[in-house]
């Protein structure tokens, strides 16, 4: 059973405008929550990453926010660009293991349009 | 940018067929990783590797194989391919532990199989 739920699956937006991905898990003990971009055919890329003390996070046009007691975390893209449009995965990352085991989200597809 | 170097980056082949996917890093890291994603799917891990001689099969059982004879080199074998190999496989790599940043994994940009 996949830990980590995302939602939408999809989402078109055009571009200039603004948008928020959901992330809601359930991995515990908690370590971190990081948010990846992935674009077609290519590897993720980090964007952000939150510890349990964190709120709030930004990279450029990019803010997470994590809520460590309902176990979510949002992602907002401002002014999106067309360059925005691919795959953003959440992970979480538990606390107990040595391995450093992940938890990916299925993802949420996003497109920009112009 | 991550010094993560997957080849080959697409690969077509018949059923039967041995393959070996390469996955190459240069940031001296310990810890290395296969995925393998399908659309629309999250990652699933199939494959580990804690250093040099250490290797353990990951969540998702696989009939793929992986040897770890040097630090900066984790490849992947299939031994005869079949359809339901097709897939993406994603190699990735981790630092050693240390605090907010423990537990980062580098991503290659991945191998694109597809088995007819």
């Amino acid at each position: 059973k996949n830990q980590v739920e995302q939602s939408p699956q999809s989402l078109i937006i055009l571009e200039g405008k603004n948008c928020t991905l959901q992330c809601n898990y359930t991995v515990s003990p908690f370590s971190n929550l990081r948010w990846y971009k992935q674009d077609t055919g290519r590897g993720p890329v980090s964007l952000t990453i939150m510890t349990f003390s964190e709120n709030t996070k930004s990279n450029g046009r990019y803010t997470a926010t994590l809520d460590a007691d309902t176990k979510q975390s949002s992602l907002h893209i401002t002014a999106s660009q067309l360059s925005d449009s691919a795959s953003y995965i959440c992970v979480v990352s538990d606390r107990g293991s040595t391995l450093g085991r992940l938890y990916f989200g299925r993802g949420t597809q996003l497109t920009v349009w112009p | 940018e991550a010094d993560i170097y997957q080849t080959p980056r697409y690969l077509v082949i018949g059923t039967g067929k041995k393959i070996t996917l390469e996955c190459s890093q240069t940031m001296g890291h310990d810890k290395m990783y296969w995925y393998q994603q399908d659309p629309g799917m999250e990652l699933h891990l199939i494959h580990y590797s804690y250093g040099v001689n250490s290797t353990e099969k990951g969540d998702l059982s696989s009939e793929s194989t992986v040897s770890r004879i040097r630090t900066e080199h984790f490849p992947l074998t299939l031994e005869s391919a079949r359809p339901s190999h097709t897939s993406q496989y994603l190699c990735a790599s981790s630092p050693p532990a240390s605090g907010q940043g423990s537990n980062e994994q580098y991503f290659g940009p991945g191998t694109r199989l597809t088995v007819t």
